[in-house]
């Protein structure tokens, strides 16, 4: 089993519409949660950071925790042409907070 | 990149070359990483230094070195290249916001081939 699951994608939706991109993870000690955008040919930039479980709003961005599960996720509203990118999670923890990447998503906004 | 400068951006090395990558961060960061991204197999982490004067492995460190000169620089060095260490290369640094909360961020990376 891998330490952090994604689905590769691509996940496609329509302009407008609501994505939603999803991770598991497989180390309970994680604390600390990242989602990054990374666009082809650029670094991973972060989105959003989410420490506690429930639900995390930053503008269209909705990052929602449920430690139990083992279960992050990430919502984004209003989904525009240019968030098309591939979306990255990140479970970090312990003393040197070290991260944990997943595959990535890939993300598509169909105009 | 908030601050986080990689050298070079482009590289092309001869299998059995030696290079060194630099990584400077001007933020005051105590944690520096070094990590390798791959199609399809996502960021993985060679090396990383928790504060000045230490270094750890990562997931992948065998073929690489690295040295914290300084709080500021953390480089990677390839002493005898490979083909298998065609990469993309991306250095990032931690800020600690408040108690356990911390924010990673990347620099611009460095894109090596080795042929």
């Amino acid at each position: 089993q891998k330490e952090v699951e994604q689905n590769s994608g691509p996940l496609s939706v329509p302009e407008g519409a609501i994505a939603s991109l999803n991770c598991t993870y497989s180390d309970r000690v994680s604390q600390s949660f990242f989602w990054y955008r990374q666009y082809s040919g650029k670094s991973p930039e972060l989105i959003m950071s989410i420490y506690s479980n429930g639900d995390k709003e930053d503008g269209r961005f909705t990052a929602q925790l449920n430690k139990a599960s083992q279960y992050v996720s990430l919502l984004i509203r209003d989904s525009q042409p240019s968030d098309s990118a591939t979306y990255l999670c990140a479970p970090g923890g312990g003393a040197t907070n070290k991260l944990i990447f997943g595959t990535g998503t890939l993300l598509a906004v169909q105009p | 990149n908030a601050g986080v400068t990689q050298t070079p951006k482009f590289q092309v090395l001869k299998t059995g070359q030696s290079m060194t990558l630099q990584c400077a961060q001007d933020m005051n960061h105590n944690s520096m990483y070094w990590y390798r991204q791959d199609p399809g197999m996502g960021l993985r982490l060679i090396y990383y230094s928790a504060s000045e004067g230490t270094t750890d492995k990562g997931e992948v460190p065998n073929g690489y070195n690295v040295s914290r000169l300084n709080k500021r620089e953390f480089s990677l060095r390839l002493e005898s290249a490979a083909p298998s260490q065609t990469s993309v290369y991306f250095c990032a640094s931690i800020i600690t916001l408040s108690g356990r909360t911390y924010e990673q961020y990347f620099g611009p990376g460095t894109r090596l081939t080795v042929t």
